[in-house]
């Protein structure tokens, strides 16, 4: 099992450039999560998805959007890159929402 | 509003003396408290899940504790391969997701 897996692993952005990340996970888990992760800032919840088809703002979504269309993976957007979105990008998944989560390798990304 | 504040934020100690990290917390219900290992450059790889007051979990040098208002991980003889950052997170009865202190980064001196 690859567990979870993360796409691109590092990404240069300019200002007002579009991008999506791609997360995937082969556990068969139904919730999935990205986080951002910033010096000083903690794990802090981007968006979540309780199942396929559906989606949920987090802690911090402005700026972002996301999609999951099948069970195993779940696409984080930016649709207008801004250098306030510099920083690691984690996506997690877990069977349920009280069971612990698995974190995929990370994607960090810098905006120009 | 959930908090989880950790303590220190950094700790330096000599390779086999042993000590312990804190998580204190203020939610309003505690489903379950999580603790994380994350190493520079990768993901949160799970340690330990705790879901009642006095529940104690142990794992190789690693033992986590609970109480009603924070949790402990003692760490007992350290050794180098120990060093990382140690993030503690908290789910409140009712939500979804998680809320994550901002870690402790433990260095073990050889």
């Amino acid at each position: 099992n690859a567990g979870v897996t993360q796409t691109p692993k590092f990404r240069v952005l300019k200002t007002g450039q579009s991008m999506t990340l791609l997360c995937a996970q082969d556990m068969n888990h139904e919730y999935m999560y990205w986080y951002r992760q910033d010096p000083g800032m903690g794990l802090r919840l981007i968006h979540y998805s309780v199942g396929e088809g559906t989606t949920a703002k987090g802690e911090v979504p402005d700026g972002y959007n996301v999609s999951r269309l099948k069970k195993q993976n779940f696409l984080l957007g930016l649709e207008s890159a801004a250098p306030s979105q510099t920083s690691v990008y984690f996506c997690a998944s877990s069977f349920y929402s009280y069971n612990e989560q698995f974190f995929g390798p990370g994607t960090r990304l810098t905006v120009l | 509003e959930d908090q989880v504040t950790q303590s220190p934020e950094a700790l330096r100690l000599q390779e086999g003396e042993s000590s312990s990290l804190n998580c204190s917390y203020t939610v309003s219900g505690l489903r379950g408290l999580f603790w994380y290992r994350q190493d520079p450059g990768k993901g949160p790889e799970f340690l330990f899940t705790l879901y009642s007051a006095g529940e104690e979990k142990e794992k190789e040098r690693l033992k986590a504790t609970l109480t009603k208002k924070e949790s402990f991980l003692h760490i007992t003889a350290p050794k180098p391969e120990d060093s990382a950052t140690y993030l503690c997170a908290v789910q409140t009865q009712g939500a979804q997701k998680l809320v994550f202190g901002q870690g402790t980064r433990l260095t073990i001196n050889p």
